[in-house]
């Protein structure tokens, strides 16, 4: 199956831990993708990788980083500074026109 | 930033009718994109408008897009109980430059 795989689909964090989400694509991609979407709110922009080895940061960037060492592989995560994890985050890449392909997103709280 | 604004917040019909969802912009645009978005899952792109065009099909879907009054709208015709789901517009303000999402109609159709 071509798409975006997202691991794992809930994570639970404690007070003062990092954690990775992980995001895979197999699209053959250049462009990739975090969002987070909170309840009754759209999506905003965290990180975003136009290519291998770049990344740029996105409207709330603060107590996140990423890496994109591989094409198909763009991990986020999110750090003890995130005072207000607990969201659903959600990461995609860029087809052709922009269009842009979602995985099934991770769900995580905060223990 | 948030630059699309969709209208209504939450939208109830009954299984049949037509559902109607607006969503306005801020700034110039290259193209406006509509995505769906079940509970609990991924994004999934439904149609694209460019800026130089007013309307587009597909299906049960008719958008359009009003550049003078940097609006759009997606109505869905004979709606279904398995429309049910939180429809975005994104868009994009030149070339490659990453979506901005609004904060979504939540669509529910009763059978």
């Amino acid at each position: 199956d071509g798409g975006i795989t997202q691991s794992p689909k809930y994570l639970f964090r404690k007070e003062g831990q990092n954690v990775t989400l992980s995001c895979e694509q197999n699209l053959n991609h250049d462009a990739m993708y975090w969002y987070r979407q909170d309840p009754g709110q759209g999506l905003r922009l965290i990180y975003y990788s136009q290519i291998v080895n770049d990344f740029q940061k996105g409207d709330i960037a603060e107590g996140y980083s990423v890496s994109r060492e591989k094409k198909e592989s763009f991990p986020l995560t999110v750090t003890s500074a995130q005072k207000n994890p607990t969201a659903f985050y959600l990461c995609a890449s860029r087809g052709g026109r922009n269009i842009q392909y979602f995985g099934a997103g991770t769900r995580l709280s905060v223990l | 930033s948030q630059q699309g604004e969709e209208d209504p917040q939450a939208l109830s019909i009954q299984e049949g009718e037509n559902a109607t969802m607006n969503c306005s912009y801020k700034t110039s645009i290259n193209n406006l994109q509509w995505y769906r978005q079940n509970s609990g899952r991924g994004l999934v792109h439904l149609i694209l408008i460019r800026s130089n065009e007013r309307e587009k099909h597909s299906g049960r879907l008719r958008v359009t897009l009003d550049t003078s009054k940097k609006s759009s709208s997606l109505l869905i015709t004979a709606s279904r109980a398995a429309d049910t789901a939180s429809y975005f517009c994104a868009t994009v303000r030149s070339g490659n430059t990453p979506l901005v999402f609004g904060k979504g109609t939540r669509l529910s159709v009763i059978a």
